[in-house]
Protein backbone atom coordinates (compact mmCIF):
# COMPACT_ATOMS: atom_id res chain seq x y z
CA UNK A 1 0.00 0.00 0.00
CA UNK A 2 1.59 3.31 -0.92
CA UNK A 3 1.98 5.56 1.87
CA UNK A 4 1.31 9.30 2.17
CA UNK A 5 2.87 11.54 -0.57
CA UNK A 6 3.55 15.79 -0.51
CA UNK A 7 3.72 17.56 -3.60
CA UNK A 8 6.13 19.60 -3.88
CA UNK A 9 8.80 18.67 -1.80
CA UNK A 10 10.74 21.43 -1.69
CA UNK A 11 9.47 25.02 -2.95
CA UNK A 12 11.15 28.76 -2.47
CA UNK A 13 8.67 31.62 -2.15
CA UNK A 14 9.34 35.26 -1.50
CA UNK A 15 7.10 37.47 0.92
CA UNK A 16 3.54 38.63 -0.04
CA UNK A 17 3.01 35.36 -2.39
CA UNK A 18 0.82 32.61 -1.44
CA UNK A 19 1.41 28.88 -2.02
CA UNK A 20 -0.48 25.40 -2.39
CA UNK A 21 0.40 22.36 -0.94
CA UNK A 22 -1.25 19.16 -1.25
CA UNK A 23 -1.15 15.57 -0.05
CA UNK A 24 -2.30 12.52 -1.05
CA UNK A 25 -3.34 9.78 1.67
CA UNK A 26 -2.86 6.33 2.12
CA UNK A 27 -5.71 4.69 0.59
CA UNK A 28 -9.14 4.23 2.41
CA UNK A 29 -7.97 6.54 4.78
CA UNK A 30 -10.71 10.03 4.87
CA UNK A 31 -8.97 11.50 7.75
CA UNK A 32 -6.43 14.37 6.52
CA UNK A 33 -3.97 16.57 9.22
CA UNK A 34 -1.67 19.27 8.62
CA UNK A 35 0.99 20.30 10.87
CA UNK A 36 3.85 23.02 10.91
CA UNK A 37 7.22 22.07 12.17
CA UNK A 38 9.54 24.63 12.56
CA UNK A 39 12.77 24.43 14.85
CA UNK A 40 11.80 27.20 17.60
CA UNK A 41 8.19 25.74 17.65
CA UNK A 42 8.19 21.93 16.61
CA UNK A 43 5.79 20.38 15.58
CA UNK A 44 2.01 22.63 15.57
CA UNK A 45 -1.33 21.17 14.28
CA UNK A 46 -3.04 23.50 12.07
CA UNK A 47 -6.41 21.64 11.19
CA UNK A 48 -7.84 18.41 10.12
CA UNK A 49 -10.53 16.88 7.65
CA UNK A 50 -12.53 14.60 7.74
CA UNK A 51 -14.56 13.52 4.75
CA UNK A 52 -14.35 17.44 3.45
CA UNK A 53 -15.37 19.26 6.37
CA UNK A 54 -12.81 20.77 8.21
CA UNK A 55 -13.10 19.06 12.37
CA UNK A 56 -10.80 20.59 13.62
CA UNK A 57 -8.30 23.88 13.28
CA UNK A 58 -5.27 24.94 15.39
CA UNK A 59 -4.30 28.00 16.30
CA UNK A 60 -3.04 29.95 13.35
CA UNK A 61 -4.06 32.67 11.50
CA UNK A 62 -6.67 32.70 8.80
CA UNK A 63 -3.76 32.84 6.04
CA UNK A 64 -3.88 29.35 6.43
CA UNK A 65 -6.63 27.67 4.98
CA UNK A 66 -6.99 23.75 3.20
CA UNK A 67 -9.92 21.81 1.53
CA UNK A 68 -10.60 18.18 0.94
CA UNK A 69 -11.91 16.60 -1.92
CA UNK A 70 -14.26 13.76 -2.37
CA UNK A 71 -11.05 11.50 -2.94
CA UNK A 72 -9.56 12.57 0.37
CA UNK A 73 -6.48 14.41 -1.30
CA UNK A 74 -6.16 17.64 0.71
CA UNK A 75 -4.69 21.19 0.10
CA UNK A 76 -3.49 23.29 2.22
CA UNK A 77 -3.08 27.10 1.08
CA UNK A 78 -0.93 29.68 3.03
CA UNK A 79 -1.49 33.71 1.77
CA UNK A 80 0.42 36.98 1.64
CA UNK A 81 3.67 34.59 3.01
CA UNK A 82 5.85 35.67 5.83
CA UNK A 83 9.44 34.66 6.86
CA UNK A 84 8.36 33.05 9.63
CA UNK A 85 6.33 30.47 7.50
CA UNK A 86 9.38 29.01 6.37
CA UNK A 87 8.93 25.23 7.50
CA UNK A 88 8.19 21.59 6.90
CA UNK A 89 4.78 21.20 6.47
CA UNK A 90 3.89 17.90 7.27
CA UNK A 91 0.27 16.03 6.22
CA UNK A 92 -0.91 12.99 7.85
CA UNK A 93 -3.24 10.52 7.38
CA UNK A 94 -5.70 8.03 9.36
CA UNK A 95 -9.01 5.52 9.20
CA UNK A 96 -11.59 7.84 10.17
CA UNK A 97 -11.29 8.65 14.01
CA UNK A 98 -8.44 6.64 14.35
CA UNK A 99 -5.41 8.90 15.84
CA UNK A 100 -2.84 5.94 14.69
CA UNK A 101 -1.15 9.14 12.17
CA UNK A 102 0.94 8.28 9.55
CA UNK A 103 2.90 11.16 8.42
CA UNK A 104 3.92 12.24 5.15
CA UNK A 105 7.74 13.38 3.92
CA UNK A 106 6.68 16.93 3.88
CA UNK A 107 7.20 19.91 2.13
CA UNK A 108 9.97 22.23 2.87
CA UNK A 109 8.82 26.00 2.02
CA UNK A 110 11.52 28.63 2.72
CA UNK A 111 10.40 31.94 2.51
CA UNK A 112 12.60 34.85 1.18
CA UNK B 1 -3.90 25.53 26.67
CA UNK B 2 -2.38 22.37 26.37
CA UNK B 3 0.63 21.76 27.19
CA UNK B 4 3.36 18.66 26.37
CA UNK B 5 6.83 19.21 27.88
CA UNK B 6 9.44 16.23 27.11
CA UNK B 7 12.64 15.77 29.10
CA UNK B 8 15.27 15.68 28.43
CA UNK B 9 16.06 17.95 25.51
CA UNK B 10 19.00 16.07 23.92
CA UNK B 11 20.59 13.22 25.33
CA UNK B 12 23.79 11.63 24.54
CA UNK B 13 24.26 7.72 25.20
CA UNK B 14 26.87 5.13 24.66
CA UNK B 15 25.93 1.75 21.87
CA UNK B 16 24.34 -0.87 24.88
CA UNK B 17 22.96 1.76 27.52
CA UNK B 18 19.41 2.17 28.46
CA UNK B 19 17.74 5.29 28.32
CA UNK B 20 14.51 6.96 29.32
CA UNK B 21 12.40 9.70 28.11
CA UNK B 22 9.84 11.55 30.15
CA UNK B 23 6.40 12.91 28.62
CA UNK B 24 4.22 15.21 31.09
CA UNK B 25 1.54 16.70 29.87
CA UNK B 26 -1.84 19.25 30.47
CA UNK B 27 -4.84 19.18 28.60
CA UNK B 28 -8.24 18.73 28.78
CA UNK B 29 -10.27 15.60 27.85
CA UNK B 30 -7.43 13.76 27.74
CA UNK B 31 -8.12 10.70 25.02
CA UNK B 32 -4.65 9.31 24.61
CA UNK B 33 -0.93 9.75 24.44
CA UNK B 34 1.59 8.90 21.20
CA UNK B 35 4.60 8.34 21.12
CA UNK B 36 6.46 9.01 17.58
CA UNK B 37 10.25 8.40 16.46
CA UNK B 38 11.42 11.15 14.02
CA UNK B 39 14.78 10.40 11.94
CA UNK B 40 14.97 12.75 8.92
CA UNK B 41 11.82 13.42 7.90
CA UNK B 42 8.60 12.27 8.75
CA UNK B 43 7.56 11.00 12.18
CA UNK B 44 7.17 7.07 12.39
CA UNK B 45 4.24 6.07 15.26
CA UNK B 46 5.64 4.28 18.06
CA UNK B 47 2.69 3.34 20.91
CA UNK B 48 -0.71 4.99 21.47
CA UNK B 49 -1.44 4.47 25.06
CA UNK B 50 -4.71 4.92 26.79
CA UNK B 51 -4.64 3.40 30.39
CA UNK B 52 -2.45 3.80 33.15
CA UNK B 53 0.01 1.12 34.12
CA UNK B 54 -0.31 -0.93 31.10
CA UNK B 55 3.16 -1.08 29.43
CA UNK B 56 3.36 -1.33 25.51
CA UNK B 57 6.20 -3.19 24.34
CA UNK B 58 8.03 -3.17 21.05
CA UNK B 59 11.67 -5.17 20.73
CA UNK B 60 13.91 -3.20 22.65
CA UNK B 61 11.17 0.05 23.34
CA UNK B 62 8.89 0.01 25.72
CA UNK B 63 6.89 3.09 27.03
CA UNK B 64 3.46 3.00 29.94
CA UNK B 65 1.62 6.25 31.21
CA UNK B 66 0.58 7.35 34.23
CA UNK B 67 -2.75 8.99 34.18
CA UNK B 68 -2.89 10.21 37.44
CA UNK B 69 0.52 11.80 37.72
CA UNK B 70 0.27 13.14 34.15
CA UNK B 71 3.02 11.68 32.07
CA UNK B 72 4.75 8.83 30.65
CA UNK B 73 7.93 7.34 29.82
CA UNK B 74 9.61 5.63 26.74
CA UNK B 75 12.44 3.31 27.04
CA UNK B 76 14.75 1.98 25.14
CA UNK B 77 17.17 -0.90 26.32
CA UNK B 78 20.67 -1.94 24.69
CA UNK B 79 20.98 1.13 22.75
CA UNK B 80 21.72 1.06 18.94
CA UNK B 81 23.21 3.52 16.91
CA UNK B 82 19.61 3.45 14.31
CA UNK B 83 17.76 4.71 17.57
CA UNK B 84 19.78 8.20 16.90
CA UNK B 85 16.36 10.33 16.11
CA UNK B 86 14.27 12.70 17.91
CA UNK B 87 11.48 10.82 20.10
CA UNK B 88 8.20 13.38 19.74
CA UNK B 89 5.19 12.69 22.66
CA UNK B 90 1.90 14.07 21.30
CA UNK B 91 -1.33 13.93 23.67
CA UNK B 92 -4.84 13.65 22.37
CA UNK B 93 -7.28 15.91 23.19
CA UNK B 94 -11.15 15.74 22.85
CA UNK B 95 -12.29 19.34 22.69
CA UNK B 96 -15.79 18.61 20.94
CA UNK B 97 -17.60 15.22 19.84
CA UNK B 98 -15.91 13.63 17.37
CA UNK B 99 -12.98 15.96 16.66
CA UNK B 100 -9.59 15.51 17.96
CA UNK B 101 -6.62 17.07 18.32
CA UNK B 102 -2.70 16.42 19.20
CA UNK B 103 -0.82 18.46 20.85
CA UNK B 104 3.19 17.84 20.68
CA UNK B 105 6.33 17.96 22.87
CA UNK B 106 9.10 19.87 21.25
CA UNK B 107 11.05 16.16 21.28
CA UNK B 108 13.76 14.47 23.01
CA UNK B 109 16.75 14.13 20.70
CA UNK B 110 18.82 11.16 21.23
CA UNK B 111 22.05 10.60 20.08
CA UNK B 112 23.58 6.77 20.41
CA UNK B 113 27.61 6.62 19.83
CA UNK B 114 29.25 3.44 18.79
Amino acid sequence: KAGVTQTPRYLIKTRGQQVTLSCSPISGHRSVSWYQQTPGQGLQFLFEYFSETQRNKGNFPGRFSGRQFSNSRSEMNVSTLELGDSALYLCASSLGLRVEQYFGPGTRLTVT
Amino acid sequence: EDKVVQSPLSLVVHEGDTVTLNCSYEVTNFRSLLWYKQEKKAPTFLFMLTSSGIEKKSGRLSSILDKKELFSILNITATQTGDSAVYLCAVEASPGAGSYQLTFGKGTKLSVIP
